[in-house]
């Protein structure tokens, strides 16, 4: 079973460049979100959806867009890259009525 | 901000024992979970307690949850190196949303 897949692995950007981060579920899961993780913090929720078509901001969503066209898919834009930006970023899932969330296995993203 | 804080930053144990760590968090919650992450992977789930709910068990684990002071224990007990990992509690209020705490560095030596 694939579960939740991110990619890429490992990123390493240059200040004001975009990029895309990939999330995909094969669990049919309603909600899925995306966190980012620095030492110390714990995780933060960035961005939030609940279904296709609807998404909301988290914690920290200034420097993020993101998507829901298909149950499957929530990708993260970032628009231009900074160094604050440098974190490990994590995609979860899980059902509306079930919270137990199952995540991928992180982008380490560096921004230089 | 984080919901919750978790108490301590950092357990190290020897094999055998038993590791407690803490959780305190901030508003009314609808459920309280925790999570275990080993170093450089993603989130695994491993139990998830109810606000209606006071204890609960899965295998080694023990999870308590206490509303009136906003707190929740686990419990692993008889602890294997394999326990090694960060692990942290997260709370649920409005729908699916997590808010996690700061995590526990547990390390289990043999």
């Amino acid at each position: 079973n694939a579960g939740v897949t991110q990619t890429p692995k490992f990123q390493v950007l240059k200040t004001g460049q975009s990029m895309t981060l990939q999330c995909a579920q094969d669990m049919n899961h309603e909600y899925m979100s995306w966190y980012r993780q620095d030492p110390g913090m714990g995780l933060r929720l960035i961005h939030y959806s609940v279904g296709a078509g609807i998404t909301d901001q988290g914690e920290v969503p200034n420097g993020y867009n993101v998507s829901r066209s298909t149950t499957e898919d929530f990708p993260l834009r970032l628009l231009s890259a900074a160094p604050s930006q440098t974190s490990v970023y994590f995609c979860a899932s899980s059902y509306l009525r079930a919270p137990e969330a199952f995540f991928g296995q992180g982008t380490r993203l560096t921004v230089v | 901000s984080q919901q919750g804080e978790e108490d301590p930053q950092a357990l190290s144990i020897q094999e055998g024992e038993n590791a407690t760590m803490n959780c305190s968090y901030k508003t009314s919650i609808n459920n309280l979970q925790w999570y275990r992450q080993n170093s450089g992977r993603g989130l695994v789930h491993l139990i998830l307690i109810r606000s209606n709910e006071r204890e609960k068990h899965s295998g080694r684990l023990r999870v308590t949850l206490d509303t009136s002071k906003k707190s929740s224990s686990l419990l692993i007990t008889a602890s294997r190196a394999a326990d090694t990992a960060s692990y942290f509690c997260a709370t649920t209020g409005t729908a699916s949303k997590l808010t996690f705490g700061t995590g526990t560095r547990l390390q289990v030596t043999l």
